[in-house]
């Protein structure tokens, strides 16, 4: 089974549409959680943490569910700009500064 | 904000040749790390380096060394290139165990 998994879609989904993503991980002793995003030829960038309590950023929410190992993100009301890859990231345990990434989720929004 | 800076964004090499990949962080980031990024195979870690003069081995090393002199600085070498290291190469730091600063990437073409 491998570390992060993610399905790597793509999904389409027009303007204004709610989508969801979700990933699992193998190690239930991990630590640490994020979303990344990545644009078309481009480095990726933090999108948010997730928080065991879940959390928002705007019209973006992060759930943890650390009993099924399962993270997921939520993007309301999409914009043609949401249009990017979403990595899944994990801190690996015990390798002090090593994270896990996803393969990722392509979301592509239409007008 | 975070700058890190890759030396070339585009490389082309043959095969056998040596190639240096510079990477250099503006922040005094303790934590620098290389990665490489295939199609399918998402975001793997070559090696990472987490003070001056020190390296530990990510996932997939074979081929590669590394070189951290100076704190901002954080080169990948390759000694003989081959053409299976054809790949986007990215570099990037973090202050902590989390959030990592990518930066722009270099496509290296193996020939």
């Amino acid at each position: 089974r491998k570390e992060v998994e993610q399905d790597p879609g793509p999904f389409n989904v027009p303007e204004g549409a709610t989508v969801a993503f979700n990933c699992t991980y193998s190690n239930s002793a991990s630590q640490s959680f994020f979303w990344y995003r990545q644009d078309c030829r481009k480095e990726p960038k933090l999108l948010m943490s997730v928080y065991s309590s879940g959390n928002e950023d705007g019209r973006f929410t992060a759930q943890l569910n650390r009993a099924s190992q399962y993270i997921s993100l939520l993007i309301r009301d999409s914009k043609l700009s949401d249009s990017a890859t979403y990595l899944c990231v994990v801190m690996k345990l015990g390798s002090g500064y090593a994270l896990n990434f996803g393969k990722g989720t392509s979301l592509l929004v239409t007008p | 904000d975070v700058k890190v800076t890759q030396s070339s964004r585009y490389l082309v090499k043959r095969t056998g040749e040596k190639v240096f990949l510079e990477c250099v962080q503006d922040m005094d980031h303790e934590n620098m790390f290389w990665y490489r990024q295939d199609p399918g195979l998402g975001l793997r870690l070559i090696y990472f380096s987490y003070d001056v003069k020190m390296k530990e081995k990510g996932d997939i090393p074979e081929g590669y060394s590394v070189s951290r002199e100076k704190k901002e600085r954080f080169s990948l070498i390759l000694e003989s290139a081959s053409t299976n290291q054809t790949s986007m190469y990215l570099c990037a730091s973090s202050l902590n165990r989390g959030r990592r600063f990518f930066g722009p990437g270099t496509r290296l073409t193996v020939l």
